[in-house]
């Protein structure tokens, strides 16, 4: 079946210009996660959903990163103001329920020039 | 606050040469931990979920155990295609229940 999809696939933007990534979970899952990997570093946790509703979004770093999702499927992050230091590959992963395993799409690499 | 530790940072085998990646985690009351592999430009795939002490999971040349404060995944006769980065995440709890802490990953790379 159709599993985990972001797009875009790769991303370059300007320094201070804003930026919308998308992602598609695997149908059926109620649960959607955003990560951040960084070069040499870890995944970091940015926010959860459960349904629409986003109940942990102590990761997100800033007031710039928001994000939302709609009808319990497609969830969008939006990165305001870039900067440079947002470069990354941005991970997105869905699961059945809270708790369960959880399946990442390709992630999205942002590069802020 | 729960931390995830991986050993070693890099691991170098030959083929055939089996050996095992250390997971050590402190967390107030481990709900689950993940183990994930993850190919150079792909995002973690998902291999084995562990909830408690003394579990085992099985597939493939690939073995995962659980203590109370760590879990090893023990590869047996790797082949080059097990070369990828392991990965080890803990699920927390509470208000952050579905958040996984991850660690920084053992990159395995198995020799022809």
């Amino acid at each position: 079946g159709a599993g985990v999809s972001q797009s875009p696939s790769n991303k370059v933007t300007e320094k201070g210009k804003d930026v919308e990534l998308r992602c598609d979970p695997i149908s059926g899952h109620t649960a959607l996660y955003w990560y951040r990997q960084s070069l040499g570093q870890g995944l970091e946790f940015l926010i959860y959903f459960q349904g629409n509703s986003a109940p942990d979004k102590s990761g997100l770093p800033s007031d710039r990163f928001s994000a939302e999702r709609t009808g319990g499927s497609v969830s969008t992050l939006t990165i305001q103001r870039t900067q440079q230091e947002d470069s990354a590959v941005y991970l997105c992963a869905s699961s059945p329920l809270a708790g369960a395993e959880q399946y990442f799409g390709p992630g999205t690499r942002l590069t802020v020039t | 606050e729960d931390q995830v530790t991986q050993s070693p940072e890099a691991l170098r085998l030959q083929e055939g040469e089996s050996s095992s990646l250390n997971c050590s985690y402190t967390v107030s009351g481990l709900r689950g931990l993940f183990w994930y592999r993850q190919d150079p430009g792909k995002g973690p795939e998902f291999l084995f979920t562990l909830y408690s002490a003394g579990e085992e999971k099985e597939k493939e040349r690939l073995k995962a155990t659980l203590t109370k404060k760590e879990s090893f995944l023990h590869i047996t006769a790797p082949k080059p295609e097990d070369s990828a980065t392991y990965l080890c995440a803990v699920l927390q709890g509470g208000t952050s229940y579905g958040k996984l802490t991850f660690g920084q990953g053992t990159i395995l790379t198995v020799h022809p």
